[in-house]
């Protein structure tokens, strides 16, 4: 089993709906992330989180909100999305101690607004 | 601005050796990773550098030169499965990740 696991893989939706992505880990890490991939753009961060408590915006956080429900579990959710949206999701966790920053991935979350 | 360029594809036989580049801004610097993503898979982490100087593990070795704000991965001994895209990324002064758009590297036989 992965220890990063995002869902759902894959979804399709409208224009106006909203849609929510959950990422869980059993890494046991306090920093979770979620990225956003186009084609021929770097990984570009959402929000990010460092503690239960603690919410963070990345450089590209309108149209979307998170959730930290626990230290296991970190939700992305799209209030009202749109065709612009369409893209690879990833949920990642990393260490604070661990100087080196190194992010652990999730299997990503395709997501297509029509 | 923040930027960090990369080249969007290249080329290599089985077996030869192949040196991706990446060139990075960051405001501030705190380290440059490198991480391999298999088409349609999540990134996985390949290497740090925060000093000068080649970093060697196995077949793949990064260098890093800050004063050039320069650095390479370079992959010997190629395999089929190397097929992926390499991503560039730099932890600048706030300890953010500046990502890359990657360079695909195509592997023939």
């Amino acid at each position: 089993d992965a220890d990063v696991t995002q869902t759902p893989r894959n979804r399709i939706t409208k224009t106006g709906k909203r849609i929510m992505l959950e990422c869980s880990q059993t890494k046991g890490h306090d920093r979770m992330y979620w990225y956003r991939q186009d084609p021929g753009l770097g990984l570009r961060l959402i929000y990010y989180s460092f503690d239960v408590k603690d919410i963070n915006k990345g450089e590209i956080s309108d149209g979307y909100s998170v959730s930290r429900q626990a230290q296991a579990k970190f939700s992305l959710s799209l209030e009202s999305a749109i065709p612009n949206q369409t893209a690879l999701y990833f949920c990642a966790t990393s260490v604070p101690t661990d100087h080196t920053g190194e992010l652990f991935f999730g299997e990503g979350s395709r997501l297509t607004v029509l | 601005g923040q930027n960090i360029d990369q080249p969007t594809e290249m080329t290599a036989t089985e077996g030869a050796i192949v040196q991706i580049n990446c060139t990075y801004q960051t405001s501030g610097f705190n380290g440059l990773f490198w991480y391999q993503q298999h088409a349609g898979e999540a990134p996985t982490f390949l290497s740090y550098n925060v000093l000068d100087g080649l970093e060697e593990k196995g077949r793949f070795s990064s260098f890093l030169s800050r004063s050039k704000g320069y650095s390479y991965l370079l992959l010997k001994e190629l395999q089929m499965k190397d097929s992926a895209s390499y991503l560039c990324a730099g932890l600048d002064s706030n300890y953010q990740l500046i990502w890359g758009a990657g360079t695909k590297l195509i592997i023939k036989p």
